[in-house]
């Protein structure tokens, strides 16, 4: 089955700097790629998705890239606000319906002031 | 986008008892729901996979009959736990996809099980 990596498990940045976190997975036929946004005691929010036809996505602040060959895709926050704390989770599925999403470990982003 | 709506929120039981959780789709329907469970600091990890009107695909490791999952109907997804005991203290979260490929996936708002 699939499996994701993500690393790393822990990002400190300064307010107004770049935060990018790097994902891998196994299954070459996983064609969908989303990024989620946790904060405490809540559900997972996305944020941002791709999926593999495609290289890159940008919705304002936040980026994500993916390169299929290596089977690896990231995610890029440009300017770092506080509010941008949590934890950030990539995930990863075949995009047929009726597949689960399968989720990398989980990075903890902190933004100070 | 769509909404899933998990209740209840927070839970406490005593030990031995059962609880259900409840996952609807609030304005589309959804085949397929799927439960994970976190635990403090970590991922999601995927127990079950439910299929409206058929029985529940369990992963690996996951009690079938510890944790029961029925699926009546096209918004409406359950997860109960059976005689529970502090070790099933944890965060279940349920999401549901609108289908088809490339699907986003929509998740509840969590809930917190504390068995005492």
């Amino acid at each position: 089955g699939e499996n994701v990596e993500q690393h790393p498990s822990t990002l400190s940045v300064q307010e107004g700097d770049s935060a990018v976190i790097k994902c891998t997975y196994s299954d070459s036929a996983s064609n969908y790629f989303p990024w989620y946004k946790q904060e405490l005691g809540k559900g997972p929010q996305l944020i941002i998705d791709i999926r593999s036809n495609v290289g890159e996505k940008k919705d304002q602040r936040i980026a994500v890239t993916l390169n299929k060959t290596a089977k690896h895709f990231s995610l890029h926050i440009t300017e770092t606000q506080p509010e941008d704390s949590a934890v950030y989770f990539c995930a990863a599925s075949s995009g047929q319906a009726g597949t689960a999403l399968i989720f990398g470990k989980g990075t903890t982003l902190s933004v100070s002031s | 986008g769509a909404v899933v709506s998990q209740h209840p929120s927070r839970v406490i039981c005593k030990s031995g008892t059962s609880v259900k959780i409840e996952c609807r789709s609030l304005d589309f329907q959804a085949t397929t729901m799927f439960w994970y469970r976190q635990f403090p600091k970590q991922s999601l990890m995927l127990m079950a996979t439910s299929n409206e009107g058929s029985k529940a695909t369990y992963e690996q490791g996951v009690e079938k009959d510890k944790f029961l999952i029925n699926h009546a109907s096209l918004t409406l997804s359950t997860l109960t736990v059976t005689s529970a005991h502090p070790e099933d203290s944890s965060f279940y979260i349920c999401s549901a996809t609108l289908g088809g490929p490339g699907t986003e996936a929509f998740f509840g708002q969590g809930t917190r099980l504390t068995v005492v």
